[in-house]
Order: C-alpha cells, then sequence, then structure tokens
C-alpha cells in the first residue's frame, strides 16, 4: 500500500507569492517522522523540514512551515515568499516508528515551477 | 568539508554486464542506503545497512548486491540479473541517534544500460 501520497505532479507560483505543496500518509504507528526534501535539477536531495508525531507545534525553517494536521494524516509543506531558485521536484517522506534506525519511505513528488 | 561521494556521476553499461556503484561516507555515520529512482516517481529503496557488515533488503532489491566492509563505504552492484537498470542511484547516510534523523544524501549516478 502507498505510504505517502503526493497529489500534486506539478505546481505553478508566481514569484514572492506562497505555495502549498500536499501530502498525506499512511501508518498506524503512534510514532513516526515526516519529512519534505527538494531536488533540483542537480539530483542531489536537500533536507528541507522535520515534524515529529508528537511534536505539537508546526515545524518551521526560515521560509518552509509545515502544516501538520494528524487527524487527516496530513503534512503539506508551504512555502513562502517564493523566489526562482525554488523551483525544483518536492518530495515527502516518512519514516515509522521508535527512533531513527527504520528506513525513510518517499511520494512520488511534486515538480515546482516559480514564475518570475 | 564532510559529505558523501558518489561514483561516477554517469555510467553506461551494455546488457548483462554487472556494474558498481561507490558510495563514500565521511560524516561518520552508522547508517546507509540506497535508493533508486525513475522519471516521475519517488525514491524507492533498494538495501540499507545500519552498522559494519549488516545489510537489509529494501522494497526492490531484487538484481541488486551490496556490501559494508568499511564504515564509510557502501558500494552498490547492479548485476546482469536487474531486468531494467536504468535509473538514477542515490546513495545517503544517516547518523543514529539524532532527533530529527534526516538523510544525508549524495549528488547521485545515473546508469544507462544501452
Amino acid at each position: 500500500a502507498q505510504k505517502i501520497t503526493q497529489t500534486q505532479p506539478g505546481m505553478f507560483v508566481q514569484e514572492k507569492e506562497a505555495v502549498t505543496l500536499d501530502c498525506t500518509y499512511d501508518t498506524s504507528d503512534q510514532s513516526y517522522g515526516l519529512f519534505w526534501y527538494k531536488q533540483p535539477s542537480s539530483g542531489e536531495m536537500i533536507f528541507l523540514i522535520y515534524q515529529g508525531s508528537y511534536d505539537e507545534q508546526n515545524a518551521t525553517e526560515g521560509r518552509y512551515s509545515l502544516n501538520f494536521q494528524k487527524a487527516r494524516k496530513s503534512a503539506n509543506l508551504v512555502i513562502s515568499a517564493s523566489q526562482l531558485g525554488d523551483s525544483a521536484m518536492y518530495f515527502c517522506a516518512m519514516r515509522e516508528g521508535l527512533g531513527n534506525n527504520n528506513d525513510m519511505r518517499f511520494g512520488a513528488g511534486t515538480r515546482l515551477t516559480v514564475k518570475p | 568539508d564532510g559529505g558523501i561521494t558518489q561514483s561516477p556521476k554517469y555510467l553506461f553499461r551494455k546488457e548483462g554486464q554487472n556494474v558498481t556503484l561507490s558510495c563514500e561516507q565521511n560524516l561518520n555515520h552508522d547508517a546507509m542506503y540506497w535508493y533508486r529512482q525513475d522519471p516521475g516517481q519517488g525514491l524507492r529503496l533498494i538495501y540499507y545497512s545500519q552498522i559494519v557488515n549488516d545489510f537489509q533488503k529494501g522494497d526492490i532489491a531484487e538484481g541488486y548486491s551490496v556490501s559494508r566492509e568499511k564504515k564509510e563505504s557502501f558500494p552498490l552492484t547492479v548485476t546482469s540479473a536487474q531486468k531494467n537498470p536504468t535509473a538514477f542511484y542515490l546513495c545517503a547516510s544517516r547518523r543514529r541517534g539524532t532527533n530529527t534523523g534526516e538523510l544525508f544524501f549524495g549528488e547521485g549516478s545515473r546508469l544507462t544500460v544501452l
């Protein structure tokens, strides 16, 4: 069964505007971690933000914030004040279970294009 | 600077040949991973290793093999048994005991079978 679902294959946003990238997940574990990664055209995966299942506050890292809705099993990424350099693939990922020794599963990704 | 080095960046292989992709890290991380990425798809886990001399199969291990003789190195061999090996391969590592446990990735190796 698909653990991570990203329903938006592609998204467009105007420079300086905010954009939300959707991510839903499926797990029966109470303890899990959610991650977002950015993949520019160079291919490298860049870690952006992390949300633990027990974290009460939504995670924020600079212009990135994670809209965590646990009951809906949703972990959307919000990018504020988009920049041209934000154009890339974005992947949502999840690690299930306690600690961090389990493997990580990724969604299919969303290609974001920022328009000038 | 610390990081993960994958080589080669681009590799061409004839059908029926085995090929080994190198992954070296100087981050002193315990766990290492290999993922495969196909166009328009997310990353799929091939193999992972939590400690030296130990590794586990991921979701798509058939046709691949790995070794973990040193903490710093986790090479992946794509064997002739892999039916569709053309893909982008990413190696990653993670330090155990961190709160978030995010993966650090190399720049990837693109394998093309001719």
